[in-house]
């Protein structure tokens, strides 16, 4: 079984600059989750779609970050502008549903994003 | 509000002998504990979880224990093996009331287990 495929792996942008980053989830998952992980911290939730849905964007800054889930497949999380702390590693994950109790959830091996 | 606390950045053991890590949480609503082992430039994998009804579950070498009155949950690897080298993240959730499972993670613990 395929895991989760994010891309790319590593981005290094300028502050105020823009970025986007692409998550595949695991087939036939309806729960796909981004988590922000920055350096010394465990990740931290931004936003959880369900199906293509959002269910949770609460932590979402969302004067700058956006995400969207068309079609309740693949994911894109885009930060417009870029700050120095948004520096971090950006995780997707995804579940089959949401009542898994987060012992379901798979992540993906992140995108590491460098803002100078 | 740091709601899941690892106090302990990091911990180094020997081959052989037991590690334990510990975790700390602040809201009694959590009803579902986890641990997350991470390795270096991969996500986090899920290790083994504990429900607030239980107060120990255990899994091969990893045994997961509960102490609700305390708000305290611990990791116990025995024997602990140079492959579990790894950060160990905490996480709680809250599962009734139809919450949506959200994962709440601790800072993280870095294990080093030397040969």
């Amino acid at each position: 079984e395929a895991g989760v495929a994010q891309s790319p792996r590593y981005k290094i942008i300028e502050k105020r600059q823009s970025v986007a980053f692409w998550c595949n989830p695991i087939s036939g998952h309806a729960t796909l989750y981004w988590y922000q992980q920055i350096l010394g911290q465990g990740p931290k939730l931004l936003i959880q779609f369900q199906n293509n849905g959002v269910v949770d964007d609460s932590q979402l800054p969302k004067d700058r970050f956006s995400a969207e889930r068309l079609k309740g497949v693949d994911s894109t999380l885009k930060i417009q502008p870029a700050k120095l702390e948004d520096s971090a590693v950006y995780l997707c994950a995804s579940s089959l549903g949401t009542g898994t109790g987060g012992m379901g959830q798979y992540f993906g091996p992140g995108t590491r994003l460098t803002v100078l | 509000d740091q709601q899941v606390k690892q106090n302990s950045p990091s911990l180094s053991v020997q081959e052989g002998r037991i590690s334990i890590l510990n975790c700390d949480y602040t809201n009694s609503m959590f009803d579902y504990f986890l641990w997350y082992k991470k390795y270096p430039a991969e996500g986090p994998t899920f290790l083994i979880s504990i429900s607030s009804i239980k107060d120990k579950n255990e899994d091969g070498r990893f045994t997961v224990f509960l102490n609700k009155s305390a708000k305290h949950l611990s990791l116990h690897i025995v024997p602990s093996q140079p492959g579990d080298s790894a950060v160990y993240f905490c996480a709680a959730t809250q599962t009734y009331g139809g919450a949506t499972n959200k994962l709440i993670f601790g800072t993280g613990t870095l294990l080093a287990v030397q040969p």
